[in-house]
């Protein structure tokens, strides 16, 4: 069964301080993975996304890596601002029988940035 | 440039009723897909729809839900004989191509209390 496992569950950090979210997955055939903001009351949104060869993404304050071979990922995020408060969410894609890819997401990760 | 359009935001009905949900996709945007979220949990994935045809229902229940996606308007997930084990954020995401890659973008959600 696929499956993704987020770490931590949440997590509470200082502004301007650095913090690593970790994602776990158990996703075959894997395809790429992806980590989505999610604001409270709205949508994810895409932040970065990582194919098989790929070990390292960047989107601005947002790095993200890639382990294939262990199944893992983390995603950096660098001189944290209030507005990074949000759910982190790894998502994992599967490739299709011929239609859409499947995704599997995680549980997320909540992160609130304080004074 | 609008994105993905959910309405309404918010929805509240009895048990017994019927919750309509809408989904308007990215403009040119012709595959659909409806994912759950319940409160502490992931996303999960519920049906996957091109215009006029359901392309996988794997993932909603085979009772009370149904969804469709017509020629013309909205992709609709209607739920007949809401039971309080609906409520829930209901996201619709569109893709313009079969998202190989699991490039989707995601409506802001309609949340379904069920009193």
């Amino acid at each position: 069964k696929n499956q993704v496992e987020q770490s931590p569950q949440s997590l509470i950090i200082l502004e301007g301080k650095n913090c690593t979210l970790q994602c776990n997955y158990t996703v075959s055939p894997f395809s790429n993975l992806r980590w989505y903001k999610q604001d409270t009351g709205r949508g994810p949104v895409s932040l970065t996304i990582m194919t098989f060869s790929e070990n390292t993404k960047s989107n601005g304050r947002y790095t993200a890596t890639l382990d294939a071979d262990t199944k893992q990922s983390s995603l950096h995020i660098t001189a944290s601002q209030l507005s990074d408060s949000a759910s982190y969410i790894c998502v994992v894609s599967a490739l299709g029988t011929g239609t859409a890819s499947k995704l599997t997401f995680g549980t997320g990760t909540r992160l609130q940035v304080t004074l | 440039n609008a994105g993905v359009m959910q309405n309404p935001r918010h929805l509240v009905r009895r048990r017994g009723q019927e919750a309509r949900l809408r989904c308007s996709p990215v403009k040119g945007h012709s595959h659909v897909y409806w994912y759950r979220q319940l409160p502490e949990e992931g996303l999960k994935f519920m049906v996957y729809l091109q215009k006029e045809n359901i392309i996988d229902e794997s993932g909603m229940p085979k009772e009370r839900f149904s969804a469709e996606f017509p020629k013309e308007g909205p992709s609709i997930l209607r739920i007949q004989q809401v039971v309080r084990g609906d409520s829930a954020a209901y996201f619709c995401a569109s893709s313009p191509w079969m998202a190989g890659d699991g490039t989707q973008y995601f409506g802001p959600g309609t949340r379904l209390t069920v009193l």
